[in-house]
């Protein structure tokens, strides 16, 4: 089956700084990745994802995300992190055939950065 | 383009009754995705359907049913509520093809008393 760590409930990072958000994933085949962004009493909002192609995947709002296949991690980044970031983060996967075609969600990490 | 929308955003039931839930997806997608989010679960997959077919099905009990129309339109229902189906319940939609991200509603939050 497959599935998707998230390691840290919580990220603090100061404004300004970068901010890495973790993310191992496991599944048969190559991965569809994803992350997602949750605002509160929001929906989840789309960020960037990774099908193919360069390991180094950008999104939207300066998000960016590296894919590594020996270590099956996508971790999120940003090199200046904004007081508006602060949100829960989702990544997720899902395989190419069958019933691992189904999106599968990490528990979320909550990104909290401050002045 | 208008996004995905979700009828009611907020329901109140009580335990035994049973709830129909909507979605209705962007424009041309074909795929609607539904899941449960709860704090202590997370986001628990229920089912896709695409075409008006169910694709992919999680690990949900027979009270969670669903279906799609010929308009893409989806409807959630869950039958013999219980206080543990308290929840926000997200939609999604997306074209269908597995690299295509999915386009989440804001979510229906429902209550059990």
């Amino acid at each position: 089956a497959q599935s998707v760590a998230q390691p840290e409930d919580q990220v603090n990072v100061a404004e300004g700084n970068p901010l890495t958000v973790k993310c191992t994933y496991s599944v048969s085949g190559n991965p569809y990745l994803f992350w997602y962004v949750q605002y509160p009493n929001r929906g989840l909002q789309f960020l960037l994802k990774y099908i193919t192609g360069d390991n180094l995947v950008k999104g939207s709002y300066g998000f960016e995300a590296e894919f590594n296949k020996s270590q099956t991690s996508f971790h999120l980044k940003k090199p200046s992190a904004l007081v508006s970031d602060s949100a829960l983060y989702f990544c997720a996967v899902r395989g190419r055939t069958g019933t691992a075609s189904k999106l599968t969600f990490g528990t979320g990490t909550r990104l909290q950065v401050t002045l | 383009k208008a996004g995905v929308t979700q009828t009611p955003r907020y329901l109140i039931k009580t335990r035994g009754q049973q709830v129909t839930l909507s979605c209705s997806p962007i424009s041309g997608h074909r795929s609607v995705s539904w899941y449960q989010q709860t704090p202590g679960q997370g986001l628990q997959f229920l089912f896709e359907y695409f075409s008006e077919t169910q694709r992919n099905k999680g690990n949900f009990p027979g009270r969670f049913s669903g279906r799609q129309f010929s308009n893409s339109r989806s409807e959630m229902n869950v039958s013999t509520l219980e206080l543990g189906d308290s929840a926000l319940y997200l939609c999604a939609s997306s074209p269908g093809q597995g690299g295509q991200p999915q386009h989440f509603g804001d979510g229906t939050r429902l209550s059990i008393l």
